[in-house]
């Protein structure tokens, strides 16, 4: 089964509006990653989070880590056109070094 | 730095036919990785290579072998090729074992 689970699948915004995408996992992990990948391109990393309730920011967006480690959450204020794409997170997972999860497409509305 | 390069970008295969996808770094990374996307399914990874001279398995590797031919070079083999495998191929390398990965532009294999 899925060891990362991510939601929502999909996610539909105007521009303007704040999006948020939740990352999920049965078991605690040591760190989580978080990438984005535009449409016909390759993933490109955006962050690590390693500690509990870890919070980082990069402009527009925020990232979150669990106290249990076992969540995370990306959140992009007054999205923009240029944010489209799709986002996931991966963590570690027994001898795999990362398991990805099956990512949040979101399409922006101008 | 051209980063990670991948060759071919396209192919086309016919079911039984064997390919080997090429990978190489120049950012003097220790690791490299293959993963297949497919829709819906996110990144899956195939096998990956910790450090020069290692190779592991990763979640879907049936159906391909990998070669470390030396640090800056990982290639992927699919020995007999199968609609199954109609994916996007990425590689990916880092510095240190599950530090931040980077990507290659992917190679889009079609088998028929």
């Amino acid at each position: 089964g899925q060891q990362v689970m991510q939601i929502p699948q999909y996610q539909h915004v105007q521009e303007g509006e704040d999006f948020t995408t939740y990352c999920n996992s049965s078991t605690t992990l040591s760190n989580i990653q978080w990438y984005k990948q535009r449409p016909g391109g390759h993933p490109v990393f955006l962050i690590q989070l390693v500690k509990s309730g870890e919070v980082k920011k990069q402009k527009r967006l925020t990232f979150q880590f669990g106290e249990a480690k076992k969540n995370s959450s990306l959140h992009i204020t007054a999205t923009q056109t240029t944010d489209v794409g799709t986002y996931f997170c991966a963590g570690p997972w027994g001898n795999t070094p990362l398991v990805f999860g099956k990512g949040t497409r979101l399409s922006v509305i101008a | 730095n051209a980063g990670v390069t991948q060759t071919p970008k396209f192919q086309v295969l016919k079911t039984g036919q064997s390919m080997t996808l090429q990978c190489a770094q120049d950012m003097n990374h220790n690791s490299m990785y293959w993963y297949r996307q497919d829709p819906g399914m996110g990144l899956r990874l195939i096998y990956y290579s910790a450090s020069e001279g290692t190779t592991d398995k990763g979640e879907v590797p049936n159906g391909y072998n990998v070669s470390r031919l030396n640090k800056r070079e990982f290639s992927l083999r699919l020995e007999s090729a199968a609609p199954s495998q109609t994916s996007v191929y990425f590689c990916a390398s880092d510095s240190h074992f599950s530090y931040e990965q980077y990507f290659g532009p992917g190679t889009r294999l079609t088998v028929t």
